[in-house]
Formats: C-alpha cells, sequence, structure tokens
C-alpha cells in the first residue's frame, strides 16, 4: 500500500517564476491538505481540498492556488515566486472525517 | 488568534535520559491534540489525544493532554539515538475539519 508521495523532490526556480508541485494521496483517502515549513518552523496550513474543491484555506495571498482531480491527487501552484517562498511543501492526506493526517516526503522548494 | 506553542525549542542528551516535551495551546473549538515525529521530511504520527488526563503509551513515549490548564507533554524513556528528530505537536478545531495547528517544533538530540 503506497503512503503519500509528492513530486519532485527538490525544485530550484527563480524570482518570477511560477511552479507547480504534486501530491498522490494515500489509497483510500480523498482529502489533501497542503502546508509550507519554513527552516526552523512548524508546518504551516495552506489549503485543503475535498471532492475537488478549495474547503479551508490558511492565512496564504492568491499566488498560492491549488487543484484536486477526480482521483483525488492535488497539485500546490505558486506563482510570482518570492525568495520567502523558498521552504519545505508537505502534503498530507486523510478521510474526510478522518481524524489522523499521513504526510508524504515533501517537495523542498528553493527559490533564489 | 490560534497559537500553539512548544518548549523547549530544543534539547540535547545523553543516551538513557529520560525527557519531557511541552505544548500549550490556545485554540477556540478545541478537538483534538497530535504529537509527530519529523526526522527527515515527512512527519510520522505518534500520538492523537481528545480526552483529559487518560495517557497514551507506545514503547518508551507517552503522552497526555490536560484540557483544564491547555497543554500536553510528551515523555520519551531510556533515550537513544534512533530518537533525535524534531518533535511536533498540533492541534485541530471542531469547525475546521482536518485542519492542523502546529507549533514551531522541539528538536531532540540524543547523545551516545
Amino acid at each position: 500500500d503506497a503512503g503519500v508521495t509528492q513530486s519532485p523532490t527538490h525544485l530550484i526556480k527563480t524570482r518570477g517564476q511560477q511552479v507547480t508541485l504534486r501530491c498522490s494521496p494515500k489509497s483510500g483517502h480523498d482529502t489533501v491538505s497542503w502546508y509550507q515549513q519554513a527552516l526552523g518552523q512548524g508546518p504551516q496550513f495552506i489549503f485543503q481540498y475535498y471532492e475537488e474543491e478549495e474547503r479551508q484555506r490558511g492565512n496564504f495571498p492568491d499566488r498560492f492556488s491549488g487543484h484536486q482531480f477526480p482521483n483525488y491527487s492535488s497539485e500546490l501552484n505558486v506563482n510570482a515566486l518570492w525568495l520567502g517562498d523558498s521552504a519545505l511543501y508537505l502534503c498530507a492526506s486523510s478521510f474526510v472525517r478522518g481524524k489522523e493526517q499521513y504526510f508524504g516526503p515533501g517537495t523542498r522548494l528553493t527559490v533564489t | 488568534e490560534d497559537k500553539v506553542v512548544q518548549s523547549p525549542l530544543s534539547l540535547v542528551v545523553h543516551e538513557g535520559d529520560t525527557v519531557t516535551l511541552n505544548c500549550s495551546y490556545e485554540v477556540t473549538n478545541f478537538r483534538s491534540l497530535l504529537w509527530y515525529k519529523q526526522e527527515k521530511k515527512a512527519p510520522t504520527f505518534l500520538f492523537m489525544l481528545t480526552s483529559s488526563g487518560i495517557e497514551k503509551k507506545s514503547g518508551r513515549l507517552s503522552s497526555i493532554l490536560d484540557k483544564k490548564e491547555l497543554f500536553s507533554i510528551l515523555n520519551i524513556t531510556a533515550t537513544q539515538t534512533g530518537d533525535s528528530a524534531v518533535y511536533l505537536c498540533a492541534a485541530t478545531k471542531s469547525n475546521t475539519g482536518n485542519q492542523f495547528y502546529f507549533g514551531t517544533g522541539t528538536s531532540l538530540t540524543v547523545i551516545p
């Protein structure tokens, strides 16, 4: 049983560029959440997707957007990258009413 | 504003020592508190606590929640080098689905 997978593992972009990160949830899970973890900080909630719609959103600007596909996989898009967007981006999956989230290995984004 | 605070920020101990990690929270509509261990990238689930005073144990790790004083502790006895990691606590709310509010984590280093 595959756990949560994310791609790519690492990514280097320059300021102003756009990036797309991908996540496949754990088998049987229907809800995907995205988190940003800056160095030395705890993960910060970006948004959550269920039934292909954004259900919850944290305190992140509109430059951060997402999508969920019918197979429950999800993408995180970030436009007009800033240096401050450099972080580990974690995807977590769960059942919509589940109490536990299972995290993927993350994508390390570096903006230069 | 909802917040989760962990202490200490970092800790260095010798193998065999017992450690106590603290997590306090101020979260409206609190539902549960979770502990995760993060070694390299993906946080891995340790415990979920919803009721006060009921200790959860898993091997050398144990945790308890105090909903009156709004805190939780994670104890690790007879520490081993493999316990070296960042320990994260997160609170969930009853009205925001599976959105997690993380603390900044406690970095534990166990020296042989």
